[in-house]
């Protein structure tokens, strides 16, 4: 199987909250990422997480880590049209030496 | 600002006419790499350069190519594109200086193949 899995699609409505999932098979991973990409774009990194945080939060976006599941889960609060994109999850060992691994992605689409 | 430049943002080519794809990066990192994204898919890794190590994926076609003269350059050449080598084109940095490997994206180039 993949090392790195997400679902697809995800739809939500505009204000709601999105929940997008990841699980990743990898043990020894570091840093996990959050990578987004917008239509004819490339990724753009939105936030990581060390393995030895369970949680991070920054503005709208929530991380959550459980690495005993290896489970890794991005939330958007107040979900607005502009967040409609790609979401990519990843997976390195860190250090700066180190590919990371991604996901195919869940496109996030917000309707009114 | 510091970023990573790709050129053209798109590009068209007939079958099997040779094609260059540029990048350049004012970040100054040491690595690069080359990714090939299809529709609905998670970029896939075609090579990459270490400084001037060039390390080759085992599943990448001899058709593709790659050249990096300088630390703020990388080139990608397909020299025989066929239909299935229609996709986004990513470049992207990163630095073997920091504790992450967090890699910088360029906006990607969009290779169409008549």
């Amino acid at each position: 199987g993949e090392d790195v899995e997400q679902s697809l699609f995800l739809s939500v409505r505009e204000g709601d909250s999105s929940v997008i999932n990841c699980t990743y098979t990898d043990s020894s991973s570091t840093y996990l990422y959050w990578y987004k990409q917008e239509p004819g774009a490339g990724l753009q990194l939105l936030t990581y997480i060390f393995s030895n945080m369970d949680m991070k939060q920054d503005q709208r976006l929530t991380v959550l880590l459980n690495k005993k599941d290896k489970h890794l889960s991005l939330r958007i609060a107040d979900t607005q049209t502009g967040d409609s994109a790609i979401y990519f999850c990843a997976e390195s060992m860190g250090g700066g030496s180190y590919i990371p691994t991604f996901g195919r992605g869940t496109s996030l689409i917000v309707h009114p | 600002d510091a970023m990573v430049i790709q050129n053209p943002r798109y590009q068209v080519t007939q079958f099997g006419k040779p094609v260059t794809l540029s990048c350049s990066q004012t970040l100054n990192h040491n690595v690069m790499y080359w990714y090939q994204q299809k529709s609905s898919q998670a970029p896939k890794l075609l090579f990459h350069y270490y400084d001037k190590d060039f390390n080759n994926e085992a599943d990448t076609p001899d058709n593709f190519q790659s050249r990096r003269p300088n630390t703020s350059f990388c080139f990608l050449d397909i020299r025989s594109p066929g239909l299935g080598d229609a996709a986004m084109y990513l470049c992207a940095t990163s630095s073997t200086a920091g504790s992450t490997d967090t890699q910088y994206f360029g906006p990607g180039t969009r290779l169409t193949v008549l």
